[in-house]
């Protein structure tokens, strides 16, 4: 059974400082990994990686994946509280009928203090 | 470009009713169709998907059900609702490549 595990849980910041976020998968076989940003409803798309090492950059927020420890982290600097959300880390399944099927971790709560 | 739609937004139902919700998808043809539900603000639980008319596949034994009538609508019901199944529900669709968008939502509370 796929799986993806995210860490810290919740965090709190204040404004300026730079968050890492982490995401450890297993899965039988991987096609990509996704990070969202879920503020009041529906999560909205930030990255899909599918390489290792190479890096994936959205202004101030930037991601890598390594798939031979099978991590995934997420950096934010300068934190600003529009960054206050719930960050899902999921990975898709490649193989035959799990084809395209995302598996999703706990999430991480972020929340930015001004 | 692609939008995907939910509805209703919001829903209070007593213990026992049925259920129908609803997602749409325009602009793309043969999307890949999946309900989620997300309870306490965590992590999305995926309950049932979908890759072309009338084929549905289910992911965990439940109360709920799905159909999909018609390419682009895919349907989520229950006959009689239980407290459990209060949370949040989305929608979700994909085209090959692996990112999924997701609709609005619904937040189901039942009591």
């Amino acid at each position: 059974e796929d799986k993806v595990v995210q860490s810290p849980l919740s965090l709190v910041v204040h404004e300026g400082d730079t968050v890492t976020l982490n995401c450890s998968y297993e899965v039988t076989n991987f096609r990509s990994l996704l990070w969202y940003k879920q503020e009041k409803k529906a999560p909205t798309f930030l990255f899909m990686l599918t390489s290792s090492g190479i890096e994936k950059k959205s202004g101030r927020l930037s991601s890598i994946l390594d798939k031979k420890e099978l991590f995934s982290i997420l950096n934010i600097t300068a934190t600003q509280t529009g960054d206050s959300a719930i960050y899902l880390c999921a990975v898709a399944n490649a193989g035959g009928t799990s084809y395209g099927k995302l598996t999703f971790g706990q999430g991480t709560i972020l929340t930015v203090h001004p | 470009s692609q939008t995907i739609h939910q509805w209703p937004a919001t829903l209070v139902q007593p213990v026992g009713s049925p259920l129908s919700l609803e997602c749409t998808v325009e602009g793309t043809s043969n999307p890949n169709l999946y309900w989620y539900r997300q309870a306490a603000g965590r992590g999305l639980q995926l309950l049932f998907y979908s890759v072309g008319i009338g084929q549905i596949s289910s992911e965990v034994p439940q109360n709920l059900s799905a159909s999909r009538p018609q390419d682009r609508q895919f349907i989520l019901s229950s006959k009689k609702l239980l407290l459990s199944d209060s949370g949040f529900y989305l929608c979700a669709w994909t085209r090959g490549s692996g990112t999924q968008y997701f609709g609005p939502g619904t937040r189901l509370l039942v009591l």
